[in-house]
């Protein structure tokens, strides 16, 4: 079964400090993998996503994720973080069209 | 280009009742999925629907069932609601046969609170 782990619930940086939100998954096969981000009482928008080919995949907003296959693992980074991006992070994994499974979220909040 | 919406916004209901919620699919897309998202938790895939058939469904009994139309709209209806329905309900939609059908687009939710 597939499966996606945010080992954390909450971060806190101050604005301009570099970001890193942790993504871990269990998948039978070379996954699709996404980072969705939700501000309060929105649904979800789409990030960035890794289909195949570069391991290092851009996204809007500045941020980027780095598909590691031997760790399986998917971090999402973005150098110099604004206040703006205080919202929570879903990784999530799926393939083919099929269900995308979610992981917990991660609450980010930036100091100003 | 509309993107996904979703109707009602919010929503009231009480123990036993039935609820029926809507979504209109971004244009040119022809799949619908819903999923169920409990306060501080991650969205959990209900089911999803092409050519107006329930093509995959998550681990949801029965009570949770669908709809899609011919103009690709779906609906979802839960009966016998309990407290532990009360979430937000988000439908997404997507292109299928293409690589990017996994890429789906959310609408904005309907928050479903059961007393």
């Amino acid at each position: 079964a597939q499966s996606v782990t945010q080992p954390d619930i909450h971060i806190t940086v101050s604005e301009g400090a570099s970001l890193e939100l942790r993504c871990n998954y269990s998948y039978g096969a070379t996954p699709y993998l996404f980072w969705y981000v939700q501000s309060p009482g929105q649904g979800l928008q789409l990030l960035l996503k890794y289909f195949s080919g570069d391991t290092l995949v851009q996204g809007i907003k500045g941020f980027e994720a780095e598909f590691k296959r031997s760790q399986s693992s998917f971090n999402l980074r973005k150098p110099s973080v604004h206040w703006s991006d205080a919202a929570e992070y879903f990784c999530a994994v799926g393939r083919g069209g099929n269900k995308l499974t979610f992981g917990t979220g991660t609450q980010l909040k930036v100091e100003l | 280009d509309a993107g996904v919406t979703q109707s009602p916004t919010h929503l009231i209901k009480t123990r036993g009742q039935q609820v029926t919620l809507r979504c209109s699919p971004k244009s040119g897309h022809d799949t619908v999925s819903w999923y169920q998202q409990a306060l501080g938790q991650g969205p959990q895939f209900i089911f999803q629907y092409y050519e107006e058939e329930e093509r995959q469904r998550g681990n949801f009994p029965d009570r949770f069932s669908g709809h899609q139309f011919p103009n690709y709209s779906s609906e979802l209806n839960v009966n016998a609601l309990l407290l532990g329905d009360s979430a937000l309900y988000l439908c997404a939609s997507s292109l299928n046969g293409r690589r990017g059908a996994n890429e789906q687009f959310f609408g904005p939710g309907t928050r479903l609170t059961v007393l």
